[in-house]
């Protein structure tokens, strides 16, 4: 069966300090794989999205980039985190047409 | 400029009072109307496609429904279980992606 693993569930950090946070999917192959965040009080917002390894789709310039440097691997990172980079993290894939987006568990992210 | 916005914001209702959440759009050529449950601190669960007006989706308690304009998702004598914030999302024409609403986050009391 498919699964979707996000880590870490929580995360504290500094302002000016590097992110990593990464999505991994098992049980499928060359899926597509997005970014989101999602601010208190407000829809998720589509970070970055990619149909294959080495493509990435910006949607919003921004403090973040995004790789994948494997099949059914995502990474979210930036190089020195603000204060407005606090949010909630979720990695999807999508797994067919018709089944919309799979998510992750989420990443709460806290910059101070 | 399409929109999604959904209402109430948030819902309170008491252990078996059914009632509807509406999620509006305007979106030329929709691709698409997808339904999520979110709990808190948690990714949101799928819970429905909708691809064309009066298309009707049911589990258990919930049935969304489709019109041109919006969709419903109706719960029936709701359990407190069913507490969570439900999400809204549509597909638009050659986008990858699904364009979500703020949702609405609902409180069903014992």
């Amino acid at each position: 069966s498919q699964t979707i693993h996000q880590w870490p569930a929580t995360l504290v950090q500094p302002v000016g300090s590097p992110l990593s946070l990464e999505c991994t999917v098992e049980g499928t192959s060359n899926p597509n794989l997005y970014w989101y965040r999602q601010a208190a009080g407000r829809g998720l917002q589509l970070l970055f999205y990619s149909v294959g390894i080495g493509q990435i789709s910006s949607e919003v310039p921004q403090n973040l980039s995004a790789s994948r440097p494997q099949d059914r691997q995502f990474i979210l990172s930036s190089k020195k985190l603000l204060l407005s980079d606090s949010g909630f993290y979720l990695c999807a894939w999508r797994e067919r047409e018709s089944y919309g987006y799979t998510f992750g568990s989420g990443t709460r992210l806290t910059v101070v | 400029e399409d929109q999604v916005t959904q209402s109430p914001e948030a819902l309170r209702l008491q252990e078996g009072e059914s009632s509807s959440l509406n999620c509006s759009y305007t979106v030329s050529g929709l691709r698409g109307l997808f339904w999520y449950r979110q709990d808190p601190g948690k990714g949101p669960e799928f819970l429905f496609t909708l691809y064309s007006a009066g298309e009707e989706k049911e589990k258990e308690r919930l049935k969304a429904t489709l019109t041109k304009k919006e969709s419903f998702l109706h719960i029936t004598a709701p359990k407190p279980e069913d507490s969570a914030t439900y999400l809204c999302a549509v597909r638009r024409p050659g986008a990858n992606n699904l364009f979500f609403g703020t949702g609405t986050r609902l409180t069903v009391i014992p």
